[in-house]
């Protein structure tokens, strides 16, 4: 079945120390690929996406992901992570061949950063 | 609104009962989405809405589940005949006209909880 598979469920980080949370999926075809954060007690907001073009994608707050397709991956990556970055992250799909307007998330990873 | 807004933020209520969950985009959003958020699980499609019309409710569980979009704005979600099961958040999300790669901007969502 086609689905989103994030490894890590909780991650424990001392600040400063480099993030990389993997997300795999496994749709063929054309795909675009996002990660939302949920901050403790707000809502699920856009980190970044990749549509199309470079594959290495800069999102806000110092976040970036990089698509590559031969692995069917889209890891989300930070160099020094701070105290503030202690959310949920949840990596999604959506796909041609499941019309582009479904998303389809993976099951989360609850990220912890100790000051 | 300057974002999506959903009403109630929480409801609780009995098995066999009937709920109605609110959800009001985002002003000249035309594409509205459903998800359901289980504990310790992503969101869960549900139904996407273009304008007034339902394109994709492939999501909904059973029939017990029904969503109108009656002005193609402010969308209601139904369920009828309430089981403990249905306990989740229901997340409302919209965009702007449901093209490939565009951002879904999410709500706070409804926390339901069925006795």
């Amino acid at each position: 079945a086609q689905s989103v598979s994030q490894h890590n469920h909780h991650v424990i980080l001392s600040e400063a120390a480099s993030l990389e949370l993997g997300c795999n999926y496994s749709y063929g075809g054309t795909v675009n690929l996002f990660w939302y954060v949920q901050y403790p007690g707000q809502h699920l907001q856009l980190l970044l996406k990749y549509f199309s073009g470079d594959p290495l994608v800069k999102g806000i707050k110092g976040f970036e992901a990089e698509f590559i397709k031969s692995k069917f991956s889209f890891n989300l990556r930070k160099p020094s992570v701070q105290w503030s970055d202690t959310a949920e992250y949840f990596c999604a799909v959506n796909a041609m061949n499941t019309g582009f307007q479904k998303l389809v998330f993976g099951t989360g990873t609850r990220l912890l950063v100790s000051p | 609104g300057a974002g999506v807004s959903q009403t109630p933020s929480n409801k609780v209520t009995e098995k066999g009962k009937y709920v109605e969950l609110r959800c009001d985009p985002i002003s000249g959003h035309t594409a509205l989405y459903w998800y359901r958020q289980s504990l310790g699980q992503g969101p869960e499609f549900l139904i996407y809405f273009q304008g007034t019309g339902a394109a994709d409710d492939s999501g909904l569980p059973n029939d017990r589940f029904f969503a109108v979009r009656p002005e193609g704005s402010v969308s209601t979600l139904k369920i009828q005949r309430t089981e403990r099961g249905d306990s989740a958040v229901y997340l409302c999300a919209s965009s702007l006209q449901g093209a490939p790669g565009e951002t879904q901007y999410f709500g706070p969502g409804t926390r339901l909880l069925v006795l």
